[in-house]
């Protein structure tokens, strides 16, 4: 069965310059979010998306931005990047927005020297 | 203050014993989940709760709306149950989730 696609893997990118992250969704999900997890920390919420709105938003700095397109895949956007922004981004995707299992992508472990 | 408390952070048990792993809430949910991540990172989600309990083999996930707390018990524990537990909890207007601190369990053959 398809699972939740992130792409890059792995990215390896220097301060200040800019990153994308990129999520598909597990077919007819609709909703898409998006958490980081610094080293050794907890995952933070990000921001969601539903029907290719944003839902919601949690700590997601102003440097970041993310949108949802018509096919339902979500892209994170990164600028002017920061050491702390070194951590393992991971998206899941879910069939509604209440109640509904969540499937999660393998991540992308964005580095930035 | 976290909204979503766990415990404990840390637990070592040998193999064969019964775990409980703990999830306190101080918002008002639509539903809680107990995720598992593996040493690579993986996350895969166990249980959704909304209400009562689940099961799904050796694995019990527990809720009580009323009090605020949910509970994953892992019987017969294996060396491969060894990884990060995490609680959830999404909103009540079902976008903005909070995650639990976690809790590092290692199982010793």
């Amino acid at each position: 069965a398809a699972g939740v696609i992130q792409s890059p893997r792995h990215l390896i990118k220097e301060k200040r310059e800019t990153a994308t992250l990129k999520c598909y969704p597990i077919p007819r999900h609709d909703t898409v979010y998006w958490y980081q997890q610094g080293p050794g920390q907890d995952p933070q919420f990000l921001i969601s998306f539903y029907e290719k709105m944003q839902s919601d938003k949690g700590s997601i700095p102003d440097r970041f931005s993310a949108q949802q397109f018509s096919d339902y895949h979500s892209e994170l956007n990164m600028s002017s990047l920061e050491l702390g922004d070194s951590a393992l981004y991971f998206c899941a995707s879910s069939p509604g927005t209440v109640n509904s299992p969540l499937h999660f992508g393998n991540g992308t472990r964005l580095t930035v020297t | 203050k976290n909204e979503v408390e766990q415990s404990p952070q840390n637990l070592t048990a040998q193999e064969g014993e019964f775990i409980t792993i703990n999830c306190s809430y101080s918002v008002g949910i639509s539903a809680l989940h107990w995720l598992q991540q593996h040493p690579g990172g993986g996350i895969v989600s166990l249980f959704m709760l909304s209400s009562g309990k689940k099961k799904h083999g050796r694995l019990i996930a527990t809720i009580n709306i009323q009090e605020k707390h949910s509970s994953l018990h892992i019987t017969a524990s294996h060396p491969r149950d060894s990884a990060v537990y995490i609680c959830a909890v999404i909103g009540l207007t079902g976008n903005q989730f909070y995650f639990g601190t976690g809790t590092s369990l290692t199982v010793i053959p």
